[in-house]
């Protein structure tokens, strides 16, 4: 089974419908971290956590939220969504205890904005 | 302000030929050093690391990669390319401190011609 695991993998929505990516991990690391990735721009940071009760937006926060519901669960929310947020997106783990910030990607949710 | 370059956004070469990928990265001090491979529909596989030490790294499927302080760079090179390398590669800096967030380069596509 999958470390990081990512569900729904595809999601086609309308246009200020409010969408949930969730994201689960079994690697026990306590960092969690949610990106999106559209082509050209690599990859971005939307939002952190380093652990339940510490939230931190990344650099492109605007109209995403996130909920750490557990030490392995940490969900993305589109309130409403809209076209410019169609893209891939990627959770990721990290170990505080490594020390060195290795980050596990799961494989990714295509979310497309109609 | 941090920031990773990937100068080239595609590459093209032939099986059985050499590769470089280029990375530059601008950082206050020695970073925390990565490159991933995304394949078509993938997630993100880390190919190799480097956080101390002996500046030339071995990673996975035959790639290694160069610390080289003095250009800031950190490039990616196999001797001998496979149509299965075919590919997004993605060069990322990590925070040594602090928050320990990645930084993403804007990746470079490569394509092997058989």
């Amino acid at each position: 089974d999958a470390d990081v695991t990512q569900t729904p993998r595809n999601r086609i929505t309308k246009t200020g419908k409010r969408i949930m990516l969730e994201c689960s991990q079994t690697k026990g690391h306590d960092r969690m971290y949610w990106y999106r990735q559209d082509p050209g721009l690599g990859l971005r940071l939307i939002y952190y956590s380093f652990d339940v009760k510490d939230i931190n937006k990344g650099e492109i926060s605007d109209g995403y939220s996130v909920s750490r519901q557990a030490q392995a669960k940490f969900s993305l929310s589109l309130e409403s969504a809209i076209p410019n947020q169609t893209a891939l997106y990627f959770c990721a783990t990290s170990d505080t205890r490594q020390g060195y910030n290795e980050q596990f990607f799961g494989p990714g949710t295509r979310l497309t904005v109609l | 302000a941090q920031s990773v370059t990937q100068p080239d956004i595609h590459i093209t070469v032939s099986e059985g030929a050499s590769l470089e990928l280029r990375c530059n990265y601008s950082y206050g001090a020695t970073p925390y050093l990565f490159w991933y491979v995304q394949s078509p529909g993938q997630g993100l596989q880390l190919l190799l690391k480097y956080f101390s030490g002996d500046t030339l790294v071995q990673g996975i499927k035959g790639f290694e990669a160069e610390f080289k302080r003095s250009q800031s760079s950190f490039n990616l090179r196999k001797p001998s390319v496979h149509w299965s390398d075919a590919a997004e590669y993605f060069c990322a800096v990590g925070h040594t401190s602090g928050t320990y967030k990645y930084i993403f380069g804007t990746g470079t596509r490569l394509k092997v011609l058989a």
